[in-house]
């Protein structure tokens, strides 16, 4: 059973319009993540998150913002949206642990897919 | 930087055949590999992993994977797949460098079991 949730799972938008896709975790994990997967592409790191007050940029250029003022709390932001933008979003959570601790085995939640108009 | 390179975008199969999905990865450190299936309309769920010791690992559905260290691989082997193994699988390595941990990715391979 998920510990992860993400909403919207699904979201169908007009060109310009500002969206936030939630994510929350149960499991207290310190790092979040938030990876964008297209159809037979790899799935590309966007963002991700060490703890509260920490935001990083991943591999993948994105437009999105991220925040993170609650440990459990990692929504993403689009100002402005675009049909560019249209993808599966996914959340992830890890722990962070110490120092040999620290696998990199993520926890997803179920996605949200986007369609931008 | 670790990189991962799954050779099969789609394997068709028949029900009860053996199946292997191929997995190489490239990195200059030692490495954690993961296997994770996506189901239609769903996360991606882990699978199987290789931290350390046995090379060969196993899932709980009669998955098992192994790590080769001189070819820089973890196929991931079933020797009877079922109807319900139909699904995406993803092939992951994180490495310790930076002490990030961040996992990559492959582009996935769609298993598709034929009755």
């Amino acid at each position: 059973e998920a510990d992860i949730y993400q909403t919207p799972r699904y979201l169908v938008i007009g060109t310009g319009k500002k969206i936030t896709l939630e994510c929350s975790q149960t499991m207290g994990h310190d790092k979040m993540y938030w990876y964008q997967q297209d159809p037979g592409m790899e799935l590309h790191l966007i963002h991700y998150s060490y703890g509260v007050n920490s935001t990083e940029k991943g591999d993948l250029s994105s437009e999105s913002t991220v925040s993170r003022i609650r440990t459990e709390h990692f929504p993403l932001t689009l100002e402005s949206a675009r049909p560019s933008h249209t993808s599966q979003y996914l959340c992830a959570s890890s722990e962070l642990g110490l120092a040999g601790t620290n696998t990199g085995e993520l926890f997803f939640g179920e996605g949200s897919r986007l369609t931008v108009l | 930087a670790q990189s991962v390179t799954q050779l099969d975008s789609q394997v068709p199969v028949f029900e009860e055949a053996p199946v292997e999905l191929r997995c190489n990865y490239s990195s200059s450190v030692s490495v954690y590999l993961f296997w994770y299936v996506q189901y239609p309309n769903q996360g991606l769920q882990l699978l199987l992993k290789y931290l350390s010791g046995s090379t060969l690992v196993e899932s709980i559905n009669g998955f098992e994977a192994e790590f080769n260290k001189s070819q820089t691989s973890f196929h991931l082997r079933k020797p009877s797949v079922h109807i319900s193994d139909t699904a995406e699988y993803f092939c992951a390595v994180s490495d310790g460098a930076g002490g990030s941990y961040i996992p990559t990715f492959g582009r996935g391979t769609s298993l598709i079991v034929h009755p």
